[in-house]
């Protein structure tokens, strides 16, 4: 049973200190996106790549945040430094295509972030 | 920004009844899909329909789409208390088929 997984799946860290949350995707989905969700903003689209080239990533905050995809087996969101705000559930998603121009996505499980 | 929004933003009901979700989407798709979350958990994708579509079934599930009025409606029969969970619609560019917008969810209770 394919899952993406995510690790870790819970961090508590200060303000101020760096923080890596990786994924790794469904072997054979091209697509990776990187969300987060918080009770007031609902979900939001960070950043995605398609076949391992980042696409969109709009909805980061580039000063402090960073996605990469050393290869198709991992993706990685980097914040430094981390702030309160960033205080979230990030989720990973692998896609695929699955008809003409429909995809479909598979979350992990999740990292919920606790910046104090 | 939220593309979608759904509607009620909560909805209790009994088991056994069905269970109505609304979304709204602003502008034109090629698809849309419904994505359940239980708590403390990722996303799962429950359907798709096509915007060609009008009417979709997946077991207990039956999604509508009326792009005239770009709205989708989620009805699940039967509900059982496994079916407590919050529920996203999702909707994507038409440019770029891959990234999808998701709403603001309905969180359903069902009262055993």
């Amino acid at each position: 049973d394919a899952r993406v997984t995510q690790t870790p799946r819970h961090k508590v860290t200060e303000m101020g200190q760096e923080v890596t949350m990786r994924c790794q995707p469904i072997l054979g989905h091209n697509t990776v996106f990187w969300y987060r969700q918080t009770m007031m903003q609902g979900l939001e689209l960070l950043a995605y790549f398609r076949n391992r080239a980042p696409l969109d990533d709009s909805g980061m905050p580039k000063d402090r945040f960073s996605a990469e995809m050393p290869d198709a087996t991992l993706a990685t969101l980097k914040i430094q430094p981390s702030e309160p705000r960033d205080s979230a559930v990030y989720f990973c998603a692998s896609g695929f295509l699955v008809a003409g121009d429909s995809y479909e996505q598979y979350f992990g499980p999740g990292t919920r972030l606790t910046v104090t | 920004s939220q593309q979608g929004e759904e509607d009620p933003q909560a909805l209790s009901i009994q088991e056994g009844e069905n269970a109505t979700m609304n979304c709204s989407y602003k502008t034109s798709i090629n698809n849309l899909q419904w994505y359940r979350q239980n708590s403390g958990r990722g996303l799962v994708h429950l359907i798709l329909i096509r915007s060609n579509e009008r009417e979709k079934h997946s077991g207990r599930l039956r999604v509508t789409l009326d792009t005239s009025k770009k709205s989708s409606s989620l009805l699940i029969t039967a509900s059982r208390a496994a079916d407590t969970a919050s529920y996203f619609c999702a909707t994507d560019a038409q440019l770029k088929g891959e990234k999808l917008t998701f709403g603001t969810g309905t969180r359903l209770t069902i009262i055993p």
